[in-house]
Order: C-alpha cells, then structure tokens, then sequence
C-alpha cells in the first residue's frame, strides 16, 4: 500500500525567508509524486510533480521540490516566501487504478507567511 | 478549475435522506474521480471512473455509489446520507493522454460542501 507522511501541520515562516514544507512517502515500484495547493474555500491548485529525471522539480509561482530517492522524501521549497503563500499544502503519491491514477494524500501542512 | 464544476456548492440534509452531487467537465477528458475532505486526513478517494458506464471503488466507497452515463458527468449519490459523510467533496479529472494514467495530473473542481444533520 502507498502512503505519504507530512510530518509537519504548520509551518511559520516570515516574508522574504526561504520556506521548506516536509513530505515522505512509502510505494512500491516508482514513485510519481505531486505537490498541491488550496486557498480557503477553493478546489486544490495543481504545484508540480516528479515523474522521472532530474531530481530537482519547478513548478508554479516560484515552487520546486527536491526528490530524494534514498530518503524517499519530496520536499516542497521556495527560495523567498510572499504573505500571498500562505495555504494548506498537500503532497500525493501515484499509484495504479483500474486506469487512471489513484492519488493517496498527506495530511496537509498549513503555511503561514508573516510580515 | 480546468472546466470542472460542481453542484450544488453548499447543501444541508438530513440523516437518512438521498443525496445526488454532481460533477460536470466540459472537455471530455476520460478520467473522472470524486474524494472526500476532512481535517487530519487530507483527501481520500471515494470512487472513480475510467470511462463512461466504467467505474471502480476508491478507499472509502462504503455508503457511496457513483453513475457516469455522459463523458461529461460523474454523479455521487450518498443513499442514506449519515452524519459521517459531512464533508467537503471533490471531484477530480485527468485526461488520459498517456498509457495507463499513472504519470498524469489530476485537475480539481471548487468542492461541495455537504452538512448532515
């Protein structure tokens, strides 16, 4: 069964500072990972994902995320966070359905950017 | 929201009553999935479609069951809704350009959000 871990429910960070929001994950065979994002009151907003290649992923609004296939951790950072950032950030992993892709979700991490 | 809308946005019901959410995409895209949302569990998939007349059970289908009669629509009907089901329902797609789907991105819709009193 494949599972993601965030370890972290918050996470507080001030305007301007580099911001790091945690995920791991556990799956058979290769991993296709996905960072998302929601706004209150709003559907999740599609970040980036890692399918294959370099290990290091960009993505929308200045995110990328960091693969580590031995520490099998995806971890979500942006170099200088915007108040505007602030959201619950979700990390998936992939795996095979009938067709299509199952997503199995973390938790949530709520970012706060403050002032 | 890729196209994808839901109605109703908000409904209030009862224990015990029939409830029907709806999930309508505009571009036919082949893949069509509904999750629930809760605090402490992130979001879980109920059930899914691969097709239309096509559908399968996700992790937490008991007390759900779903229809996909168009391309374009993927009903959720809770038969007897329970206090459990209060959430914030999802409905997802993706388009299934590549293989078997595994690689590809999921696109969200706005939610409804279902109270059962």
């Amino acid at each position: 069964a494949q599972s993601v871990a965030q370890p972290e429910d918050q996470v507080n960070v001030a305007e301007g500072n580099p911001l790091t929001v945690k995920c791991t994950y556990s799956v058979s065979g290769n991993p296709y990972l996905f960072w998302y994002v929601q706004y209150p009151n709003r559907g999740l907003q599609f970040l980036l994902k890692y399918i294959t290649g370099d290990n290091l992923v960009k993505g929308s609004y200045g995110f990328e995320a960091e693969f580590n296939k031995s520490q099998t951790s995806f971890h979500l950072k942006k170099p200088s966070a915007l108040v505007s950032d602030s959201a619950l950030y979700f990390c998936a992993v992939s795996g095979v359905t009938g067709g299509g892709n199952k997503l199995t979700f973390g938790t949530g991490t709520q970012l706060k950017v403050e002032l | 929201d890729a196209g994808i809308t839901q109605s109703p946005r908000h409904k209030v019901t009862e224990t015990g009553t029939p409830v029907t959410l709806r999930c309508h995409q505009t571009e036919n895209h082949r893949y069509m999935y509904w999750y629930r949302q809760d605090p402490g569990h992130g979001l879980r998939l109920i059930h899914y479609s691969y097709g239309v007349k096509d559908t399968d059970k996700g992790e937490v289908s008991d007390g759900y069951s779903v229809s996909r009669s168009k391309t374009e629509d993927f009903l959720l009907t809770l038969e007897s809704a329970t206090s459990s089901q209060t959430s914030v329902y999802f409905c997802a797609i993706s388009k299934g350009l590549a293989g078997s789907g595994i690689q590809e991105t999921q696109y969200f819709g706005p939610g409804t959000r279902l109270l059962v009193l």
